[in-house]
């Protein structure tokens, strides 16, 4: 069985592109939630989405957005990128609500 | 604000000797999870576990969600088990929202 597969692994823009991300989930997962992870703030929480609607969104701005396709496929936009954006961006999917969650290998993006 | 605090932040073992995580937090939780992000990124789910005792292998985790606080034990450590453990868990809502400590970053050496 397929893990979660996150493309690309890595990724390097310059402030002021917008780059998208991608997260195929384990078949079956319905669920599929975006992370931040950075030195500074540690783990955090971006959105979710489940069943093509996002039910939940973390602190960040507004040029972070997500959509969810109907084959559960999960991409994640970052407009005008800051430097501060450069993180390692963690996928995670699950069957249902307060289910296991199992993470992708994440991208790493560089704002330069 | 909720929050979830892990200790210790930085362990050092020898191969073969046992250790204690522990991750407290500050209000009733729909669900607790314990993973272990090795050094290239790679976050392992080890347990979802928000009340009671689990074992698997060498690794056995307790939640005692009534006094809000989850261990994690690990037993005759090796090299492999190198890296950073994290508690997250979700307070509640119908997402999969979880809030992650600052984690546990473990040495194993030989």
């Amino acid at each position: 069985k397929a893990g979660v597969t996150q493309t690309p692994r890595y990724l390097i823009k310059t402030r002021g592109q917008q780059v998208t991300l991608s997260c195929s989930p384990i078949s079956g997962h319905r669920s599929v939630s975006w992370y931040q992870q950075t030195p500074g703030q540690g783990l955090q929480f971006l959105f979710e989405y489940f069943s093509e609607t996002q039910r939940n969104k973390g602190n960040f701005p507004g040029r972070f957005s997500g959509r969810q396709f109907s084959n559960s496929r999960s991409e994640m936009n970052v407009s005008t990128l800051e430097l501060g954006d450069s993180a390692l961006y963690l996928c995670a999917t699950a069957r249902g609500t307060n289910e296991k969650l199992f993470f992708g290998s994440g991208t790493q993006l560089s704002v330069l | 604000g909720i929050q979830v605090e892990q200790s210790p932040p930085d362990l050092i073992l020898q191969e073969g000797a046992n250790s204690t995580l522990r991750c407290n937090f500050s209000d009733s939780v729909n669900n607790l999870q314990w993973f272990h992000q090795n050094p290239w990124g790679q976050l392992i789910n080890l347990f979802y576990i928000p009340s009671g005792t689990k074992q698997n292998g060498r690794l056995s985790a307790t939640t005692v969600a009534t006094e809000r606080y989850s261990l994690l034990y690990i037993s005759s450590s090796q090299t492999t088990d190198s890296g950073v453990y994290f508690c997250a868990v979700e307070f509640g809502g119908t997402a999969s929202k979880l809030t992650f400590g600052t984690g546990t970053r473990l040495q194993v050496t030989l």
